[in-house]
């Protein structure tokens, strides 16, 4: 069966320093995967998406940035946090030949920024 | 291009009380649609979804949602509330193929369930 894993849970960073946060797929090849950033209040925000390795598509232009240096391994980073960084993030994949979508999250990453 | 409203931000029944989150979208495409429910400082999980085979849908946890075209609308019903319900619930919907395969997420419900 296919899991996700996405760690840190928690993470607590002063403005300026940096992130990486990772996750990755087990039990499939070729996935899509995608970043979200839920804050207080807003709904679910699409960050990053991609559908190869190297391949990345940014939905909003931030303070972050995403890799995928290997299939089943997604990558959100920063250079220098931001206050407004903070939120909830959440890792999920699709398969690639999915012709409906469907998500499959991970357990999410609290990130604070002090 | 698809988009979904949810009316509302929170919704407070009674425990045993029927639940109804109402969800309409919006789709150029004939649409997939997805429930999906998040408990607090957890990842999002699939209760149901219609992917244009029986109109009316079950999902986990006793919930389900019936499609109608008509009404552009994907309800989510439970006849009687549980505490273990509280939680926040997203509908979202996708269409087609390649890009028009992702996602587009609703702004969420925040269920409450009183004792």
């Amino acid at each position: 069966s296919q899991t996700i894993h996405q760690w840190p849970a928690t993470l607590v960073q002063p403005v300026g320093s940096p992130l990486s946060l990772e996750c990755t797929v087990e039990g499939t090849s070729n996935p899509n995967l995608y970043w979200y950033r839920q804050a207080a209040g807003r709904g679910l925000q699409l960050l990053f998406y991609s559908v190869g390795i190297g391949q990345i598509s940014s939905e909003v232009p931030q303070n972050l940035s995403a890799s995928r240096p290997q299939d089943r391994q997604f990558i959100l980073s920063s250079k220098k946090l931001l206050l407004s960084d903070s939120g909830f993030y959440l890792c999920a994949w699709s398969a690639g030949y999915s012709n409906t979508g469907e998500l499959f999250f991970g357990e999410g990453s609290r990130l604070t920024v002090l | 291009a698809q988009s979904v409203t949810q009316l509302g931000s929170h919704v407070s029944v009674s425990e045993g009380a029927l639940v109804l989150l109402r969800c309409n979208y919006s789709s150029s495409v004939p649409p997939y649609l997805f429930w999906y429910v998040q408990y607090p400082n957890q990842g999002l999980q699939l209760l149901l979804k219609y992917t244009s085979a029986a109109t009316l849908v079950k999902g986990i946890n006793g919930f389900e949602a019936e499609f109608k075209k008509s009404e552009t609308s994907f309800h989510l019903t439970k006849p009687s509330a549980h505490m273990s319900d509280a939680a926040e619930y997203f509908c979202a919907v996708s269409g087609g193929t390649g890009a028009n395969s992702k996602l587009t997420f609703g702004k969420g419900i925040t269920l409450s369930v009183r004792p």
